[in-house]
């Protein structure tokens, strides 16, 4: 156990509301990612972080932002949600150790409406 | 963009087959590659983390190869039972600055394993 936990579990929205998912982690590792999974995609990196306000993008960022100003948080913002942006939201970290094998949160199911 | 393909998409097999499947990867600048597991409705859990050429990993039934030479690795899974349906996903590692630690993920091998 990775001790991440990923907040809301569910959550159901209208299009054109902002969103904030939050990713949680109790051990204080330096990497952390959100992907999206979608039918027939697998796992797609939306945006990661490698510290403290260092972010970068992943292959499906328009229309996501993130943050992180401390360690342990990692939040994943949808500015103005839209029904393409349906999705489970997975958080992971790695611990940087075993060639940075990653552990994924329990994952955010989204409805976007 | 980096691509790393898998294949089957898809496999259906009886309790007791062996079976296999294929990751693809770039043969350039590797670090490593991974294999995950992934239950439906659960999060992915990691299998086996791969670095070096020729490396075999076991668990159990579950077995990897790795080429990086030619950039692909086999996963195996000997007498499969029905707990090892999942989906199946590897993901690559290249070296190289800030984008060390990011992973490339497949789009995944789906087993079904029938009784």
């Amino acid at each position: 156990d990775a001790g991440i936990t990923q907040s809301p579990r569910h959550k159901v929205t209208e299009t054109g509301t902002p969103v904030t998912l939050r990713c949680h982690q109790t051990e204080n590792h330096r990497y952390m990612y959100w992907y999206r999974q979608d039918p027939g995609h697998g796992l797609r990196l939306i945006h990661y972080s490698y510290g403290v306000k260092d972010t970068d993008k992943g292959e499906v960022s328009d229309g996501y932002s993130v943050s992180r100003s401390k360690t342990e948080d990692f939040l994943l913002t949808l500015e103005s949600a839209t029904s393409s942006q349906t999705s489970v939201y997975f958080c992971a970290i790695n611990t940087g150790a075993k060639q940075y094998e990653q552990y994924f949160g329990p994952g955010t199911r989204l409805t976007v409406t | 963009i980096l691509n790393v393909e898998q294949s089957p998409q898809s496999l259906h097999v009886q309790e007791g087959d062996s079976t296999n499947f294929t990751c693809s990867f770039p043969s350039s600048n590797f670090y490593a590659l991974h294999w995950y597991r992934w239950e439906t409705a659960k999060s992915p859990e990691a299998l086996f983390v791969m670095t070096l050429n020729g490396d075999e990993k076991k668990k159990g039934r579950i077995s990897a190869t790795l080429n990086t030479k030619e950039g692909y690795s086999y996963l195996y899974i000997k007498g499969s039972q029905p707990e090892d349906s999942a989906t199946y996903l590897c993901a690559f590692i290249g070296v190289g600055g800030s984008t060390l630690g990011r992973l490339y993920f497949g789009r995944g091998t789906q087993l079904t394993v029938w009784p």
